[in-house]
């Protein structure tokens, strides 16, 4: 069966420093994928950054980072510099490899203080 | 830049009335899947679409719900007798042919059954 868990409901950090966020999951599938989502209020899904399983550097996008340690199948996301406009509702995501569906985490939400 | 569209961004709806929630994935995406959303929860899974046929689905996606890609752009999530729990925001989203790609994501659609 595949999870993914996020266990911070909330987090807060100020403005211009650095934040992490936590994803953990499970999986007997020998190929996969994990996703980093941002949902500002405004409710829609922005894709944010991808890690494959057989991937052997982080994945690093802008101000996004990955921070993929296989071994304790965990998939945390680093935010560089945050800004105000960061402040939203962020969903990791496991991919299946056959049908190509997300399985989301139960999300954190993050604010930006200034 | 391509994108999913999802049309109406907001139905009001009788309960036990049927509703049709449209989608125009992005061109060359192969892959379809639904997603739903109830407030302030996670994303969850609904279905996956692949070569005109459902290629998983979960527990949530009962006979109340059936998808059709009725002709070669849109891709339509049918809801049959409508029930206040059907409320929530769905997401279309689409894949391209290649495994373990990102999901991009519409919209949405926020449903309110009253």
């Amino acid at each position: 069966a595949q999870k993914i868990t996020q266990t911070q409901p909330g987090m807060f950090v100020q403005e211009k420093e650095a934040v992490t966020l936590d994803c953990t999951y499970d999986t007997s599938d020998p190929s996969y994928g994990l996703f980093w989502y941002k949902q500002p209020s405004s409710g829609e899904m922005i894709f944010l950054i991808y890690q494959g399983s057989y991937d052997q550097q982080n994945a690093t996008e802008g101000r996004y980072s990955l921070n993929f340690q296989k071994a304790r199948k965990s998939a945390n996301l680093v935010i560089s510099a945050s800004q105000l406009g960061d402040s939203a509702m962020y969903f990791c995501a496991l991919g299946s490899s056959n049908t190509g569906k997300l399985i989301f985490g139960q999300g954190t939400t993050l604010q930006v203080k200034p | 830049e391509p994108e999913v569209t999802q049309t109406p961004s907001h139905q009001v709806t009788q309960m036990g009335q049927e509703v049709i929630l449209r989608c125009v994935p992005i061109s060359n995406h192969l892959y379809f899947y639904w997603y739903r959303q109830i407030l302030g929860q996670k994303v969850e899974f609904l279905v996956s679409f692949y070569n005109n046929e459902i290629s998983e689905k979960s527990e949530i996606f009962d006979d109340q719900f059936s998808v059709e890609r009725p002709d070669g752009s849109n891709f339509t999530l049918k809801i049959r007798s409508t029930k206040l729990e059907d409320s929530a925001m769905y997401f279309c989203a689409s894949s391209p042919p290649a495994e373990n790609t990102e999901a991009f994501f519409g919209q949405g659609t926020r449903l309110t059954v009253v």
